[in-house]
């Protein structure tokens, strides 16, 4: 069954500290996500991707970093992370225009 | 640049009831409007999907589009305690199909 998997579920890091959140997607889809989720925010648009090697700056890039390694497969960056980076993050998957999205089951980014 | 808002901000109905939720957007030009449902801050499973003005029906799930008035709701016949969750609508970004999402409905069905 087509799928985004997303990697790890819980992290939590220090301020300052290095974390790399994964995404793999297998639906073959051109388009991939990063998400973070807020109270009162709804769902805010970090990076995206067309492809391998491609990145598009999304809604509220300052602080990520994202690389598309492969078709498949998408990191969300925080090289210098801090407590307002504590979120729920997403990552998506879709084929461009119309099409759905697929969501991952998220990672949950604790930073003290 | 396309801005939404989604109400009530939470909603308790009792089982069998019907659930309206509401989301007004800024930029009624793109045609690519989807509800999402999210229990417990887990994924996001799409219920309805529609790509122009009238009604779009997905098995209990039914979507009302009017981009004249800015305007597209979901209403839930018969819900049930299992549909307890966040609902968020998203919209289509001003000129583009990417989609801008509101900050949810947490709907609570009453057994």
């Amino acid at each position: 069954e087509a799928a985004v998997t997303q990697s790890p579920r819980n992290k939590v890091t220090v301020t300052g500290g290095n974390v790399t959140l994964s995404c793999r997607q297998t639906n073959s889809h051109n388009y991939m996500y990063w998400y973070r989720q807020d109270t009162g925010h709804g769902l805010r648009l970090i990076h995206y991707s067309y492809g391998a090697g491609n990145l598009q700056i999304g809604d509220v890039p300052d602080g990520y970093k994202a690389t598309r390694t492969t078709q498949e497969d998408f990191f969300l960056l925080l090289e210098l992370a801090s407590p307002s980076q504590t979120s729920l993050y997403f990552c998506a998957s879709s084929d461009g225009g119309n099409s759905d999205y697929t969501f991952g089951s998220g990672t949950r980014l604790l930073v003290i | 640049q396309q801005k939404v808002q989604q109400s009530p901000e939470s909603l308790t109905v009792s089982e069998g009831a019907m659930a309206s939720l509401n989301c007004t957007f800024s930029d009624g030009t793109s045609n690519n409007f989807r509800w999402y449902r999210q229990h417990s801050a887990k994924g996001l499973e799409v219920l309805v999907s529609i790509f122009s003005d009238g009604e779009k029906e997905e098995g209990r799930f039914t979507a009302h589009l009017n981009r004249a008035n800015l305007h597209v709701s979901l209403h839930i016949r018969e819900p049930q305690p299992s549909d307890s969750a966040v609902y968020l609508c998203a919209v289509p970004s001003s000129g583009s199909w990417q989609l801008i999402f509101g900050s949810g409905t947490q709907l609570t069905v009453m057994p």
